[in-house]
């Protein structure tokens, strides 16, 4: 069935690092890809998404590339910083009618 | 309106009280979900309702029971529960079951600890 692979955390960088978290993902079909972002506290928001292959989405200086050769969606940012710092979900809605999250990576910015 | 309102944003409740968490959407959104998630753990989906019908039950002890009174408006009713489901919840929505292409819209969450 469908399923997202994501990198185990904590990820902990210090501030205007670059970062990537890996996300894979198995789905039969043209899945639509997600990165949904988790601030201590809160609820999940939609950071950036991609619906096609060869699709970057982007948000909030993050990107992510959707791969179908690779079968991959990892997100990007060029120098983070403290207020990044949260959990990140990669996500896949296929053909289940129902988001298939992975399993969450803890991003841990240092001034 | 792009907001999905939950309410309240803190609940403790006894293992032998009933309580009702409440959602709120504006955005005409015809697919809205429960989720439960624990401490450093995704999301897990417990109901999914399309249109107002329950369309999706993962196997949710009956102990949570959904309601969905209009298009607006999704209701979870708490009884009995035990500690361990102390969790945050979540409530989202979607354009439409099916369409997935702009993904879901997550509300804040309640925490709910149970004593």
């Amino acid at each position: 069935g469908d399923s997202v692979t994501q990198m185990e955390g904590p990820v902990t960088l210090s501030e205007e690092a670059f970062l990537t978290i890996n996300c894979t993902y198995t789905a039969t079909g043209y899945p639509s890809l997600f990165w949904y972002v988790q601030y201590p506290g809160e609820g999940l928001q939609l950071l950036l998404k991609a619906t096609k292959a060869d699709d970057k989405g982007s948000n909030k200086g993050f990107e992510a590339t959707y791969r179908k050769e690779t079968t991959s969606f990892h997100l990007e940012k060029g120098s983070v910083q403290v207020s990044d710092s949260a959990v990140y979900f990669c996500a896949l809605g296929g053909a289940t009618n129902k988001l298939i999250f992975g399993t969450g990576t803890l991003l841990a910015v240092q001034p | 309106d792009t907001e999905v309102t939950q309410t309240p944003k803190h609940l403790v409740m006894g293992m032998t009280n009933k309580k009702s968490l409440k959602c709120e959407q504006h955005m005409g959104h015809r697919a809205m979900y429960w989720y439960k998630q624990k401490a450093k753990k995704p999301p897990e989906l417990m109901f999914v309702y399309s249109y107002e019908k329950l369309s999706i039950n993962e196997s949710v002890p009956s102990r949570f029971s959904p309601e969905c009174p209009n298009s607006s408006l999704l209701n979870l009713h708490l009884h009995a529960l035990q500690p361990e489901d102390s969790a945050l919840y979540l409530c989202a929505s979607s354009q439409d079951l099916v369409v997935l292409n702009y993904g879901y819209t997550f509300g804040s969450g309640t925490r709910l600890t149970v004593v």
